[in-house]
């Protein structure tokens, strides 16, 4: 799987939108861009894929670059329970199986 | 609660015993992992299952590390003569076989191996 690189923290106020970054420079024509989140003492969670389009959910929406070398995972209104660790993870959509994780972004949100 | 479970939640063993843990998926979910996550690291694969087909393994998955999904249903991790270095979350998850395919964690067992 390609790799993704992604900042190691970021911080955020309570009901403010978050952008958190993602670059995968070598992303392939058949990579799809995923995205899941670990909350503190659970297993992660999916929240968010998509191809080339951008992407909206209950959750949060993906705005992936022309190019696709590039992407932003957007939470429109943080709230303390988004505290989690974000991984950017790129998936080969013909042979897709495994998840490759990366150490991810550990996301604050503070009142 | 439909969502994939494991057993048990904390494991606490001596080195050189032997442990087993439990993954239970969404029923209808014909796919299977399992990672391991160490502190402050992404999880790592280790293994998957199509059914009761294991497809990959990883070489994190050394000859003390076994895995099976009799009947294509729950899944078993065994650790034999566990090493302090095997202490770690162990997580299992699910999925159904598409080329998009998301995976549904369940919430781990903590391994700590004194």
């Amino acid at each position: 799987d390609a790799k993704t690189t992604q900042p190691n923290s970021m911080e955020s106020n309570e009901e403010e939108p978050v952008h958190l970054p993602c670059n995968h420079s070598t992303i392939s024509g058949t990579d799809y861009i995923h995205w899941y989140r670990q909350l503190p003492s659970q297993g992660p969670e999916y929240v968010i894929h998509g191809l080339t389009s951008n992407v909206n959910n209950r959750m949060a929406s993906l705005a992936i670059a022309e190019d696709r070398k590039s992407s932003t995972l957007i939470l429109h209104r943080a709230t303390l329970r988004d505290a989690a660790v974000y991984y950017c993870i790129l998936r080969d959509g013909g042979t897709a199986s495994k998840l490759t994780f990366g150490t991810g972004t550990r996301l604050q949100v503070t009142l | 609660d439909t969502g994939v479970s494991q057993n048990p939640r904390h494991k606490i063993t001596k080195r050189g015993q032997n442990v087993t843990f439990r993954c239970d998926p969404i029923s209808e979910h014909n796919r299977l992992y399992w990672y391991r996550q160490t502190l402050g690291q992404g999880p790592e694969f280790l293994t998957y299952f199509q059914n009761e087909a294991q497809l990959e393994k990883s070489r994190l998955l050394s000859d003390r590390f076994s895995a099976e999904r009799p009947k294509g249903s729950f899944s078993t991790l065994e650790i034999q003569r566990t090493e302090q270095g095997d202490s770690a979350m162990y997580l299992c998850a699910s999925s159904l076989l598409r080329s998009e395919e998301t995976q549904y964690f369940g919430p781990g067992t903590r391994l700590l191996v004194l």
